[in-house]
């Protein structure tokens, strides 16, 4: 079993839907959780973490964690075409508290 | 402020060379670990730098080498290079939890 699941997609939205992207994770003792965007031949790029259960804002960005249910998602909201990218999930802490573990990401198609 | 830096950009090599990989960690920051990340993959952890000590290793083997110098900066060493090396690493610097990923390394091995 991976540490760290997404769904690999595409997942297709219109411009101006809300995309919704989800990971889940095997360690329940992890700690922190981040979301990250990468563009193709690019390295990836931090957007958001989170570490309490519920949802935490950032402008178009929502995090929500669940860690009863090992759960964590980010929502887009009004996507538009530079959301086009692979969002990675990172889970950090458990029994490695120092490694971060990866999911494969999954990659989101915004069409204008 | 300079974010994570690192060199070379590219890099081709044959089977059986060695290479060796090159980081400076954002200011301010301690802790440098490295990744690979093969196509279609997320980053596969390789091994974490913090205080010139290896604190914690994936499950690379022992051709994958590091270093940390005292000013934080970083290099990944990898020996007998294989096909399946081939593969953009990131170096990635950190304070505390949060951690920020350099520009990578696109290594070819042919």
């Amino acid at each position: 079993q991976k540490e760290v699941e997404q769904n690999s997609g595409p997942l297709s939205v219109p411009e101006g839907a809300i995309a919704s992207l989800n990971c889940t994770y095997s360690d329940r003792g992890s700690q922190s959780f981040f979301w990250y965007r990468q563009y193709s031949g690019k390295s990836p790029e931090l957007i958001m973490f989170i570490y309490s259960n519920g949802d935490k804002e950032d402008g178009r960005f929502t995090a929500q964690l669940n860690k009863a249910s090992q759960y964590v998602s980010l929502l887009i909201r009004d996507s538009q075409p530079s959301d086009s990218a692979t969002y990675l999930c990172a889970v950090k802490g458990g029994y490695n508290f120092n490694k971060f573990y990866f999911g494969s990401g999954t990659k989101l198609n915004v069409k204008p | 402020d300079a974010g994570v830096t690192q060199s070379p950009t590219h890099l081709i090599k044959t089977r059986g060379q060695q290479v060796t990989l090159r980081c400076s960690p954002k200011s301010g920051h301690d802790t440098v670990s490295w990744y690979q990340q093969a196509l279609g993959q997320g980053p596969q952890f390789i091994f974490q730098y913090y205080e010139e000590e290896e604190r914690q290793r994936g499950n690379f083997p022992d051709r994958f080498s590091g270093h940390q110098f005292p000013n934080y900066s970083s290099e990944l060493n990898v020996n007998a290079l294989l096909l399946g090396d081939s593969a953009l690493y990131l170096c990635a610097s950190s304070l505390e939890w949060e951690q920020f990923f350099g520009p990578g390394t696109r290594l070819t091995v042919l």
